[in-house]
């Protein structure tokens, strides 16, 4: 079955640079059409796409934060990284990886639990 | 970019019929997806490609998508449906996602 889970600090400093695992299984980011993707939620607000990375390496980032984003792949430690630079307490928000199949148009059919990340001095 | 705009709020009464709209400029013309999210859980998708439903998601869901309104139609509510629900489409003219604003599904 496929699973995900993220990694990373819980607190950073803002001025930070956040970096964020997500180890997955069940599933091979080399194999065609398969994509992960990272989706955040401030406490209490809404989901918010922030980038996507595919079986090819393509890459595609929220136009609102595609200056500080990178998402990385590690095919052979089925792990995707996405780092975030500059951080603000705004920044600050649960962080979900989440597993999509493009065939037709990409939605999230299995995501990790999410971990929190709080940004203060 | 693509806005999807939800109504933050809708309240139902067990056993009725639970409405939830998202809009977006001729949002018929592309999928659109559904989540549903419990407080402290990740969310779950509940309908794909307008109206599929992944296994294990019960049938009183269902979606239709059409103009500029997608509709995510919950029958016969329970007290376990109240959550937050998100509808996703790709834009597939700029490749990136987009979420709804969500909405509260509350049951009477």
């Amino acid at each position: 079955q496929i699973t995900l889970k993220e990694s990373g600090p819980t607190l950073v400093k803002p001025t930070q640079t956040l970096t964020l695992t997500c180890t997955f299984s069940g599933f091979s980011l080399s194999t065609g059409g398969v994509g992960v993707g990272w989706i955040r939620q401030p406490p209490g607000k809404a989901l918010e796409w922030l980038a996507l990375i595919y079986w090819n390496d393509d890459k595609r980032y929220s136009p609102s934060l595609k200056s500080r984003l990178t998402i990385t792949k590690d095919t052979s430690k089925n792990q995707v990284v996405l780092t975030m630079t500059n951080m603000d307490p705004v920044d600050t928000a649960t962080y979900y990886c989440a597993h999509s199949f493009v065939a037709g148009t990409l939605h999230f059919d299995y995501w990790g639990q999410g971990t929190l990340v709080t940004v203060s001095s | 970019s693509y806005v999807l705009t939800q109504p933050p709020s809708v309240s139902v009464a067990p056993g009725k019929t639970a409405r939830i709209t998202c809009g977006g400029n001729n949002i018929g013309g592309t999928s659109v997806h559904w989540y549903q999210q419990k407080p402290g859980q990740a969310p779950v998708l509940v309908i794909y490609y307008d109206s599929d439903r992944p296994s294990g998601i019960p049938e009183r869901f269902s979606g239709s998508n059409s103009g500029n309104t997608a509709t995510l139609t919950i029958s016969r509510v329970e007290a376990g449906d109240e959550a937050d629900y998100y509808c996703q489409v790709w834009d597939t003219s700029s490749d990136l996602g987009v979420f709804g604003g969500g909405t509260k599904l509350t049951v009477l």
